[in-house]
Formats: structure tokens, C-alpha cells, sequence
């Protein structure tokens, strides 16, 4: 079983929708990010948490919009979307974001949504 | 700028198959960390190996083994012996080891089919 556990696995959503992917990690991990990927590509970051304080926002469109209530949970929080935005959207963590460049991310396994 | 270049983008092989996965890298750091990454078809991203600029030892784990060439800039992945299981997308990553070292950067993937 995965460490970081995202759901919903699948979710599709109208333009007008307001909707939620949730993901949570028991590793004691320090770092989280959201990561969008699209098909057949690389994940490409989002946003990163460092003790639960939005670290890194690259440049995404307001209509996403990250929370991390506490050091175990990070929400992406979904409005307005677009067709476009379509894709799997993963959850990442790691132990330290002021660690060397070692630390090693584990992923979960993604939520895919589907905007119509 | 920090750039990975997988330039199979797939392979196909019959099971019991050795298989090379390439991976070339560009950085203007002395030191960092590379890694690889094996995405299933179930979405997440599987954490495989982390090797550092210094350490330029090759690697067995079963049937898997890397081979880090500083001199050439690679970090190729080979799998010997193939199985069906072993289908899947794979990603090269390398990330700065100080300063603003959050960012993974991957290549594009090679997808890999093994076929029965």
C-alpha cells in the first residue's frame, strides 16, 4: 500500500463545480506538493508546502487553490476549471525541504479528473 | 539551467529480455542527485534509486543495476531478464543538492512494454 493516499481516485467535474482532491501522509514528512501531469508526459510541480507553509507556487492559475490544514493533509481545493485541466494530479511528499537535495519523494497515486 | 534527456521514448520487448533504459543529464552544478522513477499503469510514481554526483559505484538491486558515468553525463538503467511486471513508464530525475534544491527535474519517460 502506498504511503500517501489521495482521493478521489477518479473525479470528473463541470466547469461551474467547485470540488476537492485530498491526499494524507503518516511518515512524518515535512514537504508536500501537488503535481499535475498530463498524458504521456512528466509530472510538472505545482506548489510545495514546507511545514505546512506554501513554499512554492509555479505560477498556476488561481482557479487551484492549495491548503494544507496540517503537517498530514494537503488539499487542492478546484474551481472554474477548464477542459484543459484535465490530467492526474499527484500528491508527493518528502521528509525535509531544508534537507539536501537527496530527499527522496514518494508519491501516491494520483487522483484523475476529468473536467467536462 | 538543469535539463534530462531520455531519448527512447518506448521499447518493446519479449519477457526474459535484457533491457537499457538511457538517461543523459545537463547541469552547471558540481553537485547533485539523480534518481529514477517507475509510473505503473495505476498512476503512482515508484521511487527506484537515488545515486549522488560523488558516488560513481554502479548499482545492483535483483534485476535491476545502474550505471553513473560522470564523464559522459548518463545514468542508464538496465533491467536483466525482463517480466510483464516490469511494464510501465520510467523516469530519470536529477535535483540540485543545495540552494533551491525542491525542484525534481524530470526527462519525458521511456514507456516500456513487456510482452508474454
Amino acid at each position: 500500500d502506498t504511503e500517501v493516499t489521495q482521493t478521489p481516485k477518479h473525479l470528473v467535474m463541470g466547469m461551474t463545480n467547485k470540488k476537492s482532491l485530498k491526499c494524507e501522509q503518516h511518515m512524518g514528512h515535512r514537504a508536500m506538493y501537488w503535481y499535475k501531469q498530463k498524458a504521456k508526459k512528466p509530472p510538472e510541480l505545482m506548489f510545495v508546502y514546507s511545514y505546512e507553509k506554501l513554499s512554492i507556487n509555479e505560477s498556476v492559475p488561481s482557479r487551484f487553490s492549495p491548503e494544507c490544514p496540517n503537517s498530514s493533509l494537503l488539499n487542492l481545493h478546484l474551481h472554474a476549471l477548464q477542459p484543459e485541466d484535465s490530467a492526474l494530479y499527484l500528491c508527493a511528499s518528502s521528509q525535509d525541504l531544508k534537507l539536501s537535495g537527496a530527499n527522496v519523494l514518494t508519491f501516491g497515486a494520483g487522483s484523475r479528473l476529468t473536467v467536462l | 539551467a538543469q535539463k534530462v534527456t531520455q531519448a527512447q521514448t518506448e521499447i518493446s520487448v519479449v519477457e526474459k529480455e535484457d533491457v537499457t533504459l538511457d538517461c543523459v543529464y545537463e547541469t552547471r552544478d558540481t553537485t547533485y542527485y539523480l534518481f529514477w522513477y517507475k509510473q505503473p499503469p495505476s498512476g503512482e510514481l515508484v521511487f527506484l534509486i537515488r545515486r549522488n554526483s560523488f558516488d560513481e559505484q554502479n548499482e545492483i538491486s535483483g534485476r535491476y543495476s545502474w550505471n553513473f558515468q560522470k564523464s559522459t553525463s548518463s545514468f542508464n538503467f538496465t533491467i536483466t531478464a525482463s517480466q510483464v511486471v516490469d511494464s510501465a513508464v520510467y523516469f530519470c530525475a536529477l535535483r540540485r543538492s543545495g540552494g533551491s534544491n525542491y525542484k525534481l527535474t524530470f526527462g519525458k519517460g521511456t514507456l516500456l512494454t513487456v510482452n508474454p
